[in-house]
């Protein structure tokens, strides 16, 4: 089936850690984001890639860093800069001037 | 710099009855415009869009109406449903690329 496919659902990471989120999708889309929420927020743009190889920092990219070594997957590391990492994480993927589709987010928890 | 905004964080409606839910952007560079639906702890899922050379686009229940003069995007479920209690988003493109920017999203509740 054709989609986007966030991994894992659910993460747990101890304060200083970094740790990496999954993305992948097999829809053959140059586009590809993340984005962040939190509780009663909408969603802020942490990095968006329109190409292999090239990526651009959003909105809120401080303490996040990604790479975009192959068109179908763009990895977002949550390092242990980032202040605030617990939130709501979505990945997204876009042909040209269409919608975006979205994976099922991960949750990630600083213990 | 908020380019997108949604001014209400959140609007209830009695269900058989339209909802409107309304975003106000800054950049005119826009030019394509979408609507998203999303429930908690889920991705969102896409609803409805428009581009920039129309004003109006229908799907359904659902109808988008562009106002480029006001830069003023909105959506109108009707009639609305229980099941479109959810968060919306508006979103948009900017002409040339591909960034897609997110409003502040409304919270809707549709009440039987």
């Amino acid at each position: 089936d054709g989609g986007i496919t966030q991994s894992p659902k659910y993460l747990f990471r101890k304060e200083g850690q970094n740790v990496t989120l999954s993305c992948e999708q097999n829809l053959n889309h140059d586009a590809m984001y993340w984005y962040r929420q939190d509780p009663g927020q909408g969603l802020r743009l942490i990095y968006y890639s329109q190409i292999v190889n090239d990526f651009q920092k959003g909105d809120i990219a401080e303490g996040y860093s990604v790479s975009r070594e192959k068109k179908e997957s763009f990895p977002l590391t949550v390092t242990s800069a980032q202040k605030n990492p617990t939130a709501f994480y979505l990945c997204a993927s876009q042909g040209l001037n269409t919608e975006a589709f979205f994976g099922q987010g991960t949750r990630l928890t600083v213990v | 710099d908020q380019q997108v905004k949604q001014n209400s964080p959140s609007l209830s409606v009695q269900e058989g009855r339209i909802s409107i839910l309304n975003c106000d952007y800054t950049n005119s560079m826009f030019d394509y415009f979408l609507w998203y639906k999303k429930y908690p702890a889920e991705g969102p899922t896409f609803l409805i869009s428009i581009s920039s050379i129309k004003d109006k686009n229908e799907d359904g229940r659902f109808t988008v109406f562009l106002n480029k003069s006001a830069k003023h995007l909105s959506l109108h479920i009707v009639p609305s449903q229980p099941g479109d209690s959810a968060v919306y988003f508006c979103a948009f493109i900017t002409g040339g690329g591909n960034k897609l920017t997110f409003g502040t999203g409304t919270q809707l509740k549709v009440e039987l």
